[in-house]
């Protein structure tokens, strides 16, 4: 079965600094997809950024991109110029094709003033 | 359009009620899902489907029944509530396999 694991529980960063939030997963597939979600205190979940992994180019949106590194199963998270509306709950997730989508237990990031 | 709605928001529910929570789309998705967020579980799947007239079980499917009548709703009953289910509940789908689920607001459920 699949995991995903997200280690940091919590991080703190300045406001405009840059931080990364760690994933790693555990699969025997080859093709499959990875995303990052955002929860902020509203409660809604947003989708950040999306990566396929027969894609070897890292995925990026704005300020947010990904460091995809398929033989080590990881995939982080990075936030550049990091803003207080960034403050969020941060889940990695993984998907098989053809199969649901298991998410990670997540990462709370606070964005300092 | 108005992507995925679930109601209600919130609800209130004593030991041993029954009830239906809804979620529908408009967005002619194919995958629908139902998962529960506890602190410091993150967010566990309960049911899901990849169609209508199919539905699988999740990781935490005790407790729940859902059904797929439709393309666009997705209704997760709750049979007999107890303390335990006490939780938020997010209704999400999917177009296809590999677009990530767009989700539903929640439904924060206290069961007493």
């Amino acid at each position: 079965a699949q995991t995903v694991t997200q280690s940091q529980p919590e991080m703190s960063v300045q406001e405009a600094e840059t931080v990364t939030l760690s994933c790693t997963y555990d699969t025997s597939e080859n093709n499959y997809y990875l995303f990052w979600y955002k929860q902020p205190p509203s409660r809604q979940m947003i989708l950040v950024i999306r990566q396929e992994a027969y894609k070897q180019q890292n995925a990026t949106e704005n300020r947010f991109s990904v460091n995809f590194q398929k033989a080590a199963k990881s995939f982080s998270l990075k936030i550049s110029d990091s803003q207080l509306g960034d403050t969020a709950m941060y889940f990695c997730a993984f998907m098989k094709p053809g199969d649901k989508i298991i998410f990670g237990k997540g990462t709370r990031l606070h964005i300092l003033p | 359009n108005a992507g995925v709605t679930q109601t209600p928001k919130f609800q209130v529910l004593k030991t041993g009620q029954s009830m239906t929570l809804q979620c529908a789309q408009d967005m002619n998705h194919e995958y629908m899902s139902w998962y529960r967020q506890d602190p410091g579980m993150g967010l566990r799947l309960i049911h899901y489907s990849v169609g209508a007239g199919i539905t699988d079980q999740g990781e935490v499917p005790n407790g729940y029944n859902v059904s797929r009548s439709t393309t666009e709703d997705f209704p997760l009953r709750l049979l007999s509530a107890a303390p335990s289910q006490t939780s938020v509940y997010f209704c999400a789908s999917s177009v296809r396999v590999g677009y990530g689920y767009t989700f539903g607001s929640g439904t924060r459920l206290t069961v007493v």
